[in-house]
Parts: C-alpha cells; sequence; structure tokens
C-alpha cells in the first residue's frame, strides 16, 4: 500500500485569498488524483495529474480556479483559487497502486471558508 | 453519466450482529470496485477490491462481492464491533481506460452500539 500525506490538515481562510495543498506519496506513481468532498455529498473527482503534463480536469472543474502541479513523480499540489464559502470542502489525494490499480488516498485536508 | 446509491444511508446495530451494506450502480461497464471506510474528519481507508474478473473478496470479517451485470455490490460484514462504526463507501472505477477515476456513493453510516 502507498502512504500519503498531505499538509494541511486543515485550514480557516477568508474569502478571496487561495490555499495550496500538498501531497506527498512514498513511492513514485503514475498518475495523481485530486477528489473533492462537499459537506454532505459523495467524493467527486477534481483532477488527474500526471508528471510532465497538465493536468486533466473534470467536468465543471477548471484550472484558474484549481491549479495543479505535479514536478516529480512523489508530489502535487492543489491551490484553491479566490475562494468563497462554497469551496468549503474536504480535499483528498489519490494514487493507484500500478500492481492492481487498488486506491489509496491521504487523509485529507479540511477547508473552511470565513 | 455513472451514478452510484448506497442503502441504507445509515444503520445502527447492536455489537454482535451480522450486516450488509448495499451498493448499486447504473453503469455496468466498470473496471473494478473498490470498498472504503472513512472515520469523521479522515480519509478514506481501502478496505476490499474487487477486480473486473472477480466476484467477490474476502478480509478477515469482511466480505464483499460484485455482480456487475445487475449493477450490484454488497458489504458484509460479520460479528460486528463498535470499532466498525464509520461510513462505508462503495466506488465503482470508471471504464474506459479511466484508471484512478471512482465514482463514489455518499456512503452508509454504520453505527455499532456496544
Amino acid at each position: 500500500s502507498a502512504v500519503i500525506s498531505q499538509k494541511p490538515s486543515r485550514d480557516i481562510c477568508q474569502r478571496g485569498t487561495s490555499l495550496t495543498i500538498q501531497c506527498q506519496v512514498d513511492s513514485q506513481v503514475t498518475m495523481m488524483f485530486w477528489y473533492r468532498q462537499q459537506p454532505g455529498q459523495s467524493l467527486t473527482l477534481i483532477a488527474t495529474a500526471n508528471q510532465g503534463s497538465e493536468a486533466t480536469y473534470e467536468s465543471g472543474f477548471v484550472i484558474d480556479k484549481f491549479p495543479i502541479s505535479r514536478p516529480n513523480l512523489t508530489f502535487s499540489t492543489l491551490t484553491v483559487s479566490n475562494m468563497s464559502p462554497e469551496d468549503s470542502s474536504i480535499y483528498l489525494c489519490s494514487v493507484v497502486s500500478p500492481l492492481n490499480t487498488e486506491a489509496f488516498f491521504g487523509q485529507g485536508t479540511r477547508l473552511t471558508v470565513v | 453519466k455513472q451514478e452510484v446509491t448506497q442503502i441504507p444511508a445509515a444503520l445502527s446495530v447492536p455489537e454482535g450482529e451480522n450486516l450488509v451494506l448495499n451498493c448499486s450502480f447504473t453503469d455496468s461497464a466498470i473496471y473494478n470496485l473498490q470498498w472504503f471506510r472513512q472515520d469523521p474528519g479522515k480519509g478514506l481507508t481501502s478496505l476490499l477490491l474487487i477486480q473486473s474478473s472477480q466476484r467477490e473478496q474476502t478480509s478477515g470479517r469482511l466480505n464483499a462481492s460484485l455482480d456487475k451485470s445487475s449493477g450490484r455490490s454488497t458489504l458484509y460484514i460479520a460479528a460486528s464491533q463498535p470499532g466498525d462504526s464509520a461510513t462505508y463507501l462503495c466506488a465503482p472505477e470508471k471504464g474506459g481506460g479511466s484508471q484512478g477515476n471512482l465514482i463514489f456513493g455518499k456512503g452508509t453510516k454504520l453505527s455499532v452500539k456496544p
């Protein structure tokens, strides 16, 4: 299994500001995934991040709002830009095992926008 | 569009009971299906992965089955314990080469009373 570390674990931010969430994996992986879990809702995939190329965003998510970096095979960041209270969610990083496609998740970042 | 439904939304049982959590999905063209547990304020812990060629998987007191043709999966928990209290999430993986793109249900919130 993969060990995934996310930082910060939680934050309270002012509207209009940006927050960058970091995700570090203990092994090299091709793809990293960012999910959002809004209060009372299911997890939704934001984007897939490949090293050396632009992230692929799901419908309803755009790069200007959620820029992603993937500088190497063990690290990625997700930025939530120009935040509003509607961005208050848990953001989770995920990777998939190359052996059997089992998905593993970080502990999540609980974001509150005030 | 794949939709995942989990029934019941919440379940409270006395310790020691055997129980079944249900998951249904609308698009049977999935690659695999994974069950997770989510503890309050924390990330997701992988419980069982059922790959496309399999019909069930077992780990300890947990058994998950998959019937792709009918769009259903069940998670069976034997001899439940208070430590099993958590939200259980079902997530089929989107087919068509979208590795790691999991579609989540809203989960079943389980409470096991001592």
